[in-house]
Order: structure tokens, then sequence, then C-alpha cells
């Protein structure tokens, strides 16, 4: 199947700073890009749809000047978590659809963000 | 998603069968996933269905829907110790891609 990568697998951070994560897709080009927070022992949140050449689309709740995401080409999506605070600390983890079409979405394999 | 429900944990013997199994309330799901997550690990698909069938069946792993009920259950055969994970199932709606996501199970096995 396709491949999705992310980086930093881990990323620990000072509380205020702002930490970015990319997401690509390693194989396949994605106009569009999905990007997930999990919560310890909890289920997966969608934040935003990530859309390449027009702006994100959050979810309900989610803060789009808190949480900065660009798709800056047909592989890449990045999402910056702006002055970073403990309570950002989580699992962030993209996906992309499937390029051949269906409903199936290829996850990366998520980032661990620490704040302290 | 308050969605989709699951229960939380499950233990199962190495060599048993393990059943999972998930709720659901929107009636409009076409396609429903299960995922697994081991220990700080992305998410792996291991099976779908969509929603106008009633079973599908690869190699170990079982997927029965009950759509009168919105039940959705994975049955996994010969359960081995690498099959300990969390396992997440989720639903689509036609032509979204938009998943929602249960809690998650944790499966235990155990020799």
């Amino acid at each position: 199947g396709a491949v999705v990568s992310q980086h930093p697998s881990r990323v620990i951070c000072k509380s205020g700073t702002s930490v970015k994560i990319e997401c690509r897709s390693l194989d396949f080009q994605a106009t569009t890009m999905f990007w997930y927070r999990q919560f310890p022992k909890q289920s997966l949140m969608l934040m935003a749809t990530s859309n390449e050449g027009s702006k994100a689309t959050y979810e309900q709740g989610v803060e789009k000047d808190k949480f900065l995401i660009n798709h800056a080409s047909l592989t890449l999506s990045t999402l910056t978590v702006t002055s970073a605070h403990p309570e950002d600390s989580s699992f962030y983890i993209c996906s992309a659809p499937n390029p051949s079409g269906g409903n199936e979405q290829f996850f990366g394999p998520g980032t661990r963000l620490t704040v302290l | 998603g308050e969605d989709v429900e699951q229960s939380l944990f499950l233990s199962v013997r190495e060599g048993d069968s393990s059943v999972i199994n998930c709720t659901y309330t929107d009636s409009s799901s076409t396609y429903l996933y299960w995922y697994k997550q081991e220990p700080g690990a992305g998410l792996q698909l291991l099976t779908y269905i969509f929603s106008n069938m009633d079973m599908k069946q690869d190699q170990r792993l079982t997927v029965l829907l009950n759509k009168k009920d919105k039940h959705l259950s994975l049955r996994i055969a010969d359960t081995q110790t690498g099959d300990s994970a969390i396992y997440f199932c989720a639903e689509t709606l036609f032509n979204d891609y938009k998943l929602s996501f249960g809690a998650g199970t944790t499966v235990t096995v155990r020799a």
C-alpha cells in the first residue's frame, strides 16, 4: 500500500515555543491530508483537513491560529503547533486518502509531542 | 467519537479467538473499518466492510456487520501475542473521507 511518513517521530519542546510536524506521502500525491490528535488511551480526534492549494478546514473547537496547517505541495502537509503549552502534549497522526480511490486512508506513524 | 462505541478492554488466551465489538449510530455509514495500533505507532488498516455486506473474511480475520442493529464485530482466530494492540473501529459516510473513530479496544493476549 501507499506510504505516509511523519517527521519528527518524537519532539520535546519548552512551553511557549512552536513546533512543526511534517506529513509526507512518499510514493503518491495527496491533494487532501488529515490531521488527528490522540490523547493517551483515547480515540483519534480529527483536527483538520489539509487541502493543497487552499486553506485548511478545521473541525469545531480546534483553534486555527494555534494549529497552523500548510499544504505546501502535493506530497507535503505541515502542522505547526504555535506557542505550545503542556496541554498540547499529545500524539499527532496524519493520514492521506488512497490515491486509487475508495474510502481507505493511509496513516502516518505519528508524532509524539511533549511540551515541558 | 461519541457516534462509535467500543468496549475498552479484552483479555484473551493465546490460541483462542478474540471478538471485538463496536456499535455505531449513523445509518448513513458507508464503510466500516477496523484499524490496529501498536504501542507508540500509527494506525494500520486491518480490514473494512462496505455497508451492503454482512460478512467479510480475510485469513484469520472475520468481520460481521448487523446493519439493523448497527453492530460491527471483528473476530481474530487463533490469537497470537503479536495481536496485542489497540483496535479501533471507524466509519465514514458516502463520498466523505472523514473517519469517526471509536475509543479503541485494548486487546491483551496472555500465554
